[in-house]
């Protein structure tokens, strides 16, 4: 098993443009976030989703887009980038189970100029 | 709403030291689970332990240990005879059985082990 894998593992954007960062697990978890890491901050829930088809805000959504059209991909989409997300992000799954561990990501490095 | 206050921002100790790492954590809930990861310099998030609120026994794990109170809404953790391969930042975490999928992470204690 690959686990939870993440593309790219660091971007560089200008202001306005947009991205998706591609998360991926082959574990067939229900269970997908997506976290963003900033200094001093801990992790902070962006998005997450419970199934295929089904997806719901977490603490900091805006600016983020998501969906999941298949158990296995949950992609982040930022539609204009902005410097506040410059940013380390973890996409994060788990079984069905309640609350087993998250299995996480190696996370991406994005930078927004 | 729930939170989890990592009051130690970062921890310096030497080698073969035990160091102790505070959590406290805020919920309204009567169920819940608490957890802690570790973050070494590469980067990755490293799942250590799963707790739930109805289990206070604390738990062992080699040189790990950690320690559940719900009286003090505390759930510390200790590594004894540190070892420079723990460096690292430790997040605890926590979530609610009525939160859904909202795991509420404190913001981390880096902790160095010199040699």
């Amino acid at each position: 098993n690959a686990g939870v894998t993440q593309t790219p593992k660091f971007q560089v954007l200008k202001t306005g443009q947009s991205m998706t960062l591609q998360c991926a697990q082959d574990m067939n978890h229900e269970y997908m976030s997506w976290y963003r890491q900033d200094p001093g901050m801990g992790l902070r829930l962006i998005h997450y989703s419970v199934g295929a088809g089904i997806t719901d805000q977490g603490e900091v959504p805006n600016g983020y887009n998501v969906s999941r059209s298949t158990t296995e991909d949950f992609p982040l989409r930022l539609l204009s980038a902005a410097p506040s997300q410059t940013s380390v992000y973890f996409c994060a799954s788990r079984d069905s189970t309640f609350y087993n561990e998250q299995f996480f990501g190696p996370g991406t490095r994005l930078t927004v100029l | 709403a729930q939170k989890v206050t990592q009051a130690q921002t970062e921890i310096s100790v030497v080698e073969k030291e035990d160091v102790t790492l505070d959590c406290v954590y805020e919920t309204r809930d009567t169920t819940y689970y608490l957890f802690w990861y570790k973050q070494p310099p590469s980067g990755e998030l490293v799942f250590l332990i799963r707790r739930n609120s109805f289990d206070e026994q604390n738990e062992i794990s080699g040189r790990y240990s950690w320690n559940f109170q719900k009286s003090t809404s505390s759930f510390n953790f200790t590594i004894t005879a540190s070892q420079v391969v723990d460096s690292a930042v430790y997040f605890c975490a926590l979530v609610e059985w009525g939160g859904s999928e909202k795991l509420v992470f404190g913001k981390g204690t880096k902790l160095t082990v010199n040699p």
